[in-house]
């Protein structure tokens, strides 16, 4: 079955322990990318990644960190959390980057950083 | 990025047609108008796209006005579980490497 997934789904941290959120997809994407869902904020994007090394700033980037060494597997890093950082993240892919190419979203890891 | 203009929300009721509007009155030649939806308690899910021409897939069709400036999805014939925030999307051909989520027009659907 064609799929993004995440791990984990749910996590709660203390402030500064560092963490990584997996993403992996089966679809043989280009792109990916990922964004953050704040109540009265909307999804916002983090960084994205056009294929294998090649990662870029969205548009909330700071305290975050990517990689994309494998072109089906793009984690998220947060090396100090702090409880701003709190939120439900999602990683979406798509088959390119260009407009007429649907994103495939995963089902979202909420995380809880006290 | 060009911005989207939805209702806040909307109701309707099983079984009936549901017409979700989105304006767009500043967008570009080269701007795909996207949908997707997000159910309670889920990631955005797809549901269609079309740059000028209508569309129909086995989800909804989409109605793009002739001046692109307004489209509307549509939802044949809504079940409970078209319940959902639905956001109106522009992205550019060129690749605009992010969707730019607005508030969406959250959805009810009345048994």
């Amino acid at each position: 079955e064609a799929q993004v997934t995440q791990n984990p789904r749910y996590l709660i941290t203390v402030t500064g322990k560092k963490l990584t959120v997996t993403c992996s997809q089966n679809m043989n994407h280009e792109y990916m990318s990922w964004y953050r869902q704040d109540p009265g904020l909307g999804l916002r994007q983090i960084y994205y990644s056009m294929n294998v090394e090649v990662t870029d700033k969205g548009d909330v980037p700071e305290g975050y960190k990517v990689s994309r060494k494998e072109k089906r597997n793009f984690p998220l890093i947060l090396e100090s959390p702090s409880p701003n950082q709190t939120s439900l993240y999602f990683c979406a892919s798509s088959l390119s980057p260009q407009g007429g190419s649907e994103q495939y979203f995963g089902p979202g890891t909420r995380l809880t950083v006290t | 990025d060009a911005k989207t203009t939805q209702p806040n929300s909307m109701e309707s009721n099983e079984e009936e047609p549901v017409h979700l509007p989105c304006n767009h009155s500043t967008i570009s030649g080269t701007d795909y108008i996207h949908w997707y939806r997000q159910l309670p308690s889920q990631g955005p899910e797809y549901v269609i796209h079309g740059l000028t021409s209508n569309v129909n897939n086995r989800m909804a069709s989409l109605a793009i006005a002739e001046d692109r400036k307004s489209s509307t999805l549509i939802l044949h014939r809504a079940t409970l579980r078209d319940a959902a925030v639905y956001y109106c999307i522009l992205r550019d051909w060129g690749g605009a490497q992010k969707l730019v989520f607005g508030q969406g027009t959250r959805l009810t659907i009345n048994p």
